[in-house]
Parts: C-alpha cells; sequence; structure tokens
C-alpha cells in the first residue's frame, strides 16, 4: 500500500522567512496530493492540493510543487506570520487517502 | 451550515467497556470517514462509507464497527475498549464518491481508555 513520509517533523522559522515542507509518497499510481492545516484543538482543514496532471499550484502565500518521476512534493509557504504556526500534513491519494506524519511549524515574531 | 458535528468531545473509558462515537454532516456529501490521530502518526483511516449504504475497511479497522445509518449520520462503535484504543478521533466527510476531493473534518473527539 501507500506510504507518506514527511521532513522536517518540527520547522521553526522568523516571521517574514519562508518555509517549506517536504513529502515522498511511495505509489507511483497516487494521483491527488492535499496538504492540510491543523490548528490546536481543531480538526484538519484542507489549505492546497494538486493531481497528479499538474507540476505546480500557488494560492496567494501558498504553494505546492509535484515531481511525479521522483515521487515527492513540497509546500512552500512565503512571508510566513504567527498565524501560520500550526501542524501541517501532507497526503496522497489513489482513491484512498494515506497521511504524512505531519510538521509542526513554528512561526517566532 | 454547521458542517461536520461529531460527538462527544471528550471521553474516559475503563478497559472492556463499549461506546458508540457520533457524526452527522449537513452539507449532503456522499462520502463519509472516520480516523484515528496518534502522535507522530498522523491520521489513519478506519473505516470509510462511500455512498449512503455501504461502508468499508480502511488502515487500521480492528475492534471497531460502524453504521452508516443515513446520508447525513456516520457513527463509530467500540465494542470493548482496550488502552491501545486510547486516540483522538475524527469524522470527515466529501462531496463525491471517494477521498480525492476536499475532506472537511469535524472537531474530533478525544478518548482515553484506561
Amino acid at each position: 500500500g501507500e506510504n507518506v513520509e514527511q521532513h522536517p517533523s518540527t520547522l521553526s522559522v522568523q516571521e517574514g522567512d519562508s518555509a517549506v515542507i517536504k513529502c515522498t509518497y511511495s505509489d507511483s499510481a497516487s494521483n491527488y496530493f492535499p496538504w492540510y492545516k491543523q490548528e490546536l484543538g481543531k480538526g484538519p482543514q484542507l489549505i492546497i492540493d494538486i493531481r497528479s496532471n499538474v507540476g505546480e499550484k500557488k494560492d496567494q502565500r501558498i504553494a505546492v510543487t509535484l515531481n511525479k518521476t521522483a515521487k515527492h512534493f513540497s509546500l512552500h509557504i512565503t512571508e510566513t506570520q504567527p498565524e501560520d504556526s500550526a501542524v501541517y500534513f501532507c497526503a496522497a491519494s489513489r482513491n484512498k487517502l494515506v497521511f504524512g506524519a505531519g510538521t509542526i511549524l513554528r512561526v517566532k515574531s | 451550515n454547521a458542517g461536520v458535528t461529531q460527538t462527544p468531545k471528550f471521553q474516559v473509558l475503563k478497559t472492556g467497556q463499549s461506546m458508540t462515537l457520533q457524526c452527522a454532516q449537513d452539507m449532503n456529501h456522499n462520502s463519509m470517514y472516520w480516523y484515528r490521530q496518534d502522535p507522530g502518526m498522523g491520521l489513519r483511516l478506519i473505516y470509510y462509507s462511500a455512498s449512503e449504504g455501504t461502508t468499508d475497511k480502511g488502515e487500521v479497522p480492528n475492534g471497531y464497527n460502524v453504521s452508516r445509518l443515513n446520508k447525513r449520520e456516520f457513527s463509530l462503535r467500540l465494542e470493548s475498549a482496550a488502552p491501545s484504543q486510547t486516540s483522538v478521533y475524527f469524522c470527515a466527510s466529501t462531496r463525491g464518491d471517494g477521498p480525492d476531493n476536499e475532506q472537511f473534518f469535524g472537531p474530533g473527539t478525544r478518548l482515553t481508555v484506561l
């Protein structure tokens, strides 16, 4: 079955800097790659997703890139703000979503 | 719209007790899911229901049962709770018939089994 690895497990950045979280997946047939943000005490919430026919997608300060050949995808957050502090999960899916272990992002002001 | 609601928010059980976690969505979504979240392990799928009247096992189904009562409601039952089932449980739903679309999550149920 699918296996998703996520790095780093924790990430601290200064406000205004960029943050990058990387994930690799094992099943080359996976074709849907979402990213979820989870704030303390809440359920995860989708922030951006990408499908396998697209290499990059951007939404304001957030971007995701996908390299199908290498089977890895990354989340890029620019101009980080304190409200970006949360746990971020990547996931990969071919009709069954498999999540990475999560990255705790701390933005220091 | 309330989105996805879950009850209870917190629960403490003794080993061997049973309980049902309730989940409801008011978005007219077809598919619903139950996940558990443990430290350092992300979310793992327990069971899912692609549409009303169908249920299927996920990655970690042992010790659980589910019921898709109607299109709105999807419950998770622990028949004989074990300490290994201590976790935070999330219910989710998607608009389509499968998981390859935005999943909307409930606020979670924190379960402790002593």
